[in-house]
C-alpha cells in the first residue's frame, strides 16, 4: 500500500533562516511525489512535483525538494524563509502508479515564520 | 478566468438534512475531484470524474453521491448529513492526469453538521 508521512506537524523558523519540511513515502512502485501549499482560507497550490526525471526538483517561490530513493524521502527545503511562506504544506504521493486523481495526501505540516 | 468555483463557502446542517455542494470550472478540464480535509489528516479523495457522464469512487465515498452531466459542473450530494461529515471540502480539476498537469483547487466549503 502506498502512503506518505510528514514527520512534523508543526515547524517554526525565523525569517531569513532555512526551511526543512520532512516527508517519507512508502510505495510498491516508482512513486510520483508532489508538494502542495495551502495559505489560510485559500485553496491548495502546487509547489513542485517529481515524476521520475531529475531527483532535485525546483518549484515556485524558491522551494525545492530532493527525491532520495534509498531513504524513501522527499523533503522540502528553502534557503531563506519569508513571512509569506507561513502556511500549511502537504506532501502527496500518487496512488496506483499515477492513476488519475488518486493522490495520497500527508497529514500536513504547519509552517510558522517568526519575524 | 474564474478557475474552480465552489459554493457555498460555509454551511451548517442539522443531522439528517441533505445538501449539494456545487463545483464548477471554466477551464474545460475533463478531470474533476472532490476531497475532504480533516484536521491532522490531510486530504482524502471522495469521488472523481474523468469526463462528463463518468464518475468513480475515491478513498472515502460513503455518505456521498456525485454526478457529472456537463464538463463544467461536478456537484457533491450529501443525502443524510452526519456529524462525521463535518469537514472542509475541496473541489479540484485538471486537464490531464495528475502526472501531466497540476490540479487546480477551489477555495473550499466549510461544512458543519450539528
Amino acid at each position: 500500500a502506498q502512503s506518505v508521512t510528514q514527520l512534523d506537524s508543526h515547524v517554526s523558523v525565523s525569517e531569513g533562516t532555512p526551511v526543512l519540511l520532512r516527508c517519507n513515502y512508502s510505495s510498491s512502485y516508482s512513486p510520483s511525489l508532489f508538494w502542495y501549499v495551502q495559505h489560510p482560507n485559500k485553496g491548495l497550490q502546487l509547489l513542485l512535483k517529481y515524476t521520475s526525471a531529475a531527483t532535485l526538483v525546483k518549484g515556485i517561490n524558491g522551494f525545492e525538494a530532493e527525491f532520495k530513493k534509498s531513504e524513501t524521502s522527499f523533503h522540502l527545503t528553502k534557503p531563506s524563509a519569508h513571512m509569506s511562506d507561513a502556511a500549511e504544506y502537504f506532501c502527496v504521493v500518487t496512488y496506483s502508479g499515477g492513476n488519475t486523481g488518486k493522490l495520497i495526501f500527508g497529514q500536513g505540516t504547519t509552517l510558522q515564520v517568526k519575524p | 478566468n474564474a478557475g474552480v468555483t465552489q459554493t457555498p463557502k460555509f454551511r451548517i446542517l442539522k443531522i439528517g438534512q441533505s445538501m449539494t455542494l456545487q463545483c464548477t470550472q471554466d477551464m474545460n478540464h475533463n478531470y474533476m475531484y472532490w476531497y475532504r480535509q480533516d484536521p491532522g489528516m490531510g486530504l482524502k479523495l471522495i469521488y472523481y470524474s474523468v469526463g462528463a457522464g463518468i464518475t468513480d469512487k475515491g478513498e472515502v465515498p460513503n455518505g456521498y453521491n456525485v454526478s457529472r452531466s456537463t464538463t463544467e459542473d461536478f456537484p457533491l450530494r450529501l443525502e443524510l448529513a452526519a456529524p462525521s461529515q463535518t469537514s472542509v471540502y475541496f473541489c479540484a480539476s485538471s486537464s490531464r492526469t495528475v502526472l501531466e498537469e497540476k490540479l487546480f483547487f477551489g477555495s473550499g466549503t466549510q461544512l458543519s453538521v450539528l
